[in-house]
């Protein structure tokens, strides 16, 4: 069964510092990741994609990482901001249709002052 | 903003009432989805609609009710729900092609509709 656990649930941190979060995944056979930021009742919006032959990739001060070897993903967030308080999502896709985007359950992560 | 919206974004309502959700996209995309995003579970897929054409129903039970009339909207039409049935709705579109398969293309998401179910 296809699956994406991510780690940790939720996180707090000071705002200026760094943070990665985790995801690891089962997903066969894998097509693409993404990983997704979600503020607060809003919907989730895409930050990075990542194709199996793609190790890591940047969009400002969030870089991700992939390893398609032990099924492993992280996203690092740079000198973080109170903006970036939000849950983030870890999508993977395997090939052949619909029913194969498994999604994370996310990281909640809280930046404070 | 994504491009895509959804009314109502609050909806509360009672077991034997009727309603509907709607989504709207305005990226000429020709892909739309509903998903249902509860608490501490990963966003669950529930209908996909393709050039106006339905190609996924997830298990979804029939008191939930899709209509896709052309490619720019969306709606969801609710009646006997259950309190279970309380979650955010979030509806997406992409541009899905030829390369990569269903499901490869990235889906913008609406601002989804909260949904209380008393």
């Amino acid at each position: 069964k296809n699956q994406v656990e991510q780690s940790p649930q939720s996180l707090i941190i000071l705002e200026g510092k760094n943070c990665t979060l985790q995801c690891n995944y089962t997903v066969s056979p894998f097509s693409n990741l993404r990983w997704y930021k979600q503020d607060t009742g809003r919907g989730p919006v895409s930050l990075t994609i990542m194709t199996f032959s793609e190790n890591t990739k940047s969009n400002g001060r969030y870089t991700a990482t992939l390893d398609a070897d032990t099924k492993q993903s992280s996203l690092h967030i740079t000198a973080s901001q109170l903006s970036d308080s939000a849950s983030y999502i870890c999508v993977v896709s395997a090939s052949g249709g619909y029913q194969k985007v498994t999604f994370g359950t996310g990281t909640k992560l809280q930046v404070i002052p | 903003e994504t491009g895509v919206t959804q009314t109502p974004r609050h909806l509360v309502m009672g077991m034997t009432n009727k309603k509907s959700l709607k989504c709207e996209q305005h990226l000429g995309h020709n892909a739309m989805y509903w998903y249902k995003q509860s608490a501490k579970k990963p966003l669950e897929l529930m209908f996909v609609y393709n050039f106006k054409e339905q190609t996924e129903n997830n298990s979804v039970p029939s008191r939930f009710s899709p209509e896709c009339p052309n490619s720019s909207h969306l709606f969801l039409h609710l009646h006997t729900l259950q309190p279970e049935d309380s979650a955010l709705y979030l509806c997406a579109s992409s541009q899905e092609g030829l390369a990569g398969g269903p499901g490869s293309y990235e889906q913008y998401f609406g601002p989804g509709t909260r949904l209380t179910v008393t």
